[in-house]
């Protein structure tokens, strides 16, 4: 039990349809991070919230966009989604920079688009 | 942009053997390193990680590793393989500010009876 819940588990979704995906981070972790780990690969960094600011984006279109709220929770919105976009997709809070703290993870959401 | 390879994507042991996942990074040496484990249906969660100093890093469930800067490497151990290690496991590297992960592909570890 990490602390981090992710919501939905499972979800499917047409081509062509938006997403959100949530994630409530540990009381006080001020980092959010989300990955998407596609099926037999490693996760793959889309980007960064610091104090509700985006603090690093890894190589995806704008169409992926996420917000954090002051509550520790955040979301990732996914527009116009694409056959490809189905992976695990997971989110890490962390209190401070990882050489200094641990990033704990929430067990995922599976998305799948048909 | 940092990488990392992780030499075979499928590992299969026997309970009790020695466990060694390999896991070499891209040649600018990162920040940290870490090596993380999933099981089925689960997300990731920290083995062990390398910061500064020792260079051999003592985890969790007996997994130890070593960041050897002149091989590039951060090879994963363990001494004896236990059934419940059977899982898949991950190495990363964090960038200069130790906050995006670059992963690996994965190994799955299984352990056979």
């Amino acid at each position: 039990e990490t602390g981090v819940t992710q919501s939905p588990t499972h979800l499917i979704k047409t081509r062509g349809q938006q997403v959100t995906l949530r994630c409530s981070s540990q009381s006080g972790h001020n980092t959010v991070s989300w990955y998407q780990q596609a099926l037999g690969q490693g996760p793959q960094f889309i980007f960064q919230y610091y104090r509700e600011e985006e603090n690093g984006r890894g190589n995806f279109p704008p169409r992926f966009s996420g917000l954090q709220f002051p509550n520790y929770s955040s979301e990732l919105n996914v527009n116009a989604l694409e056959l490809d976009d189905s992976a695990l997709y997971l989110c890490a809070s962390s209190l401070d920079s990882l050489g200094n703290t641990e990033a704990f993870f929430g067990q995922g959401t599976r998305l799948t688009v048909v | 942009a940092q990488s990392v390879t992780q030499l075979g994507s499928h590992v299969s042991v026997s309970e009790g053997a020695l466990v060694l996942l390999r896991c070499n990074y891209s040649s600018s040496v990162p920040p940290y390193l870490f090596w993380y484990v999933q099981y089925p249906n689960q997300g990731l969660q920290l083995l062990l990680k390398y910061t500064t100093g020792a260079t051999l890093v003592k985890g969790i469930n007996g997994f130890e590793a070593e960041f050897k800067k002149s091989e590039t490497s951060f090879h994963l151990t363990k001494p004896s393989a236990h059934m419940s290690d059977a899982a898949e496991y991950f190495c990363a590297v964090s960038d200069n500010a130790g906050n995006m992960l670059t992963f690996g592909g994965g190994t799955r570890l299984m352990v056979k009876p």
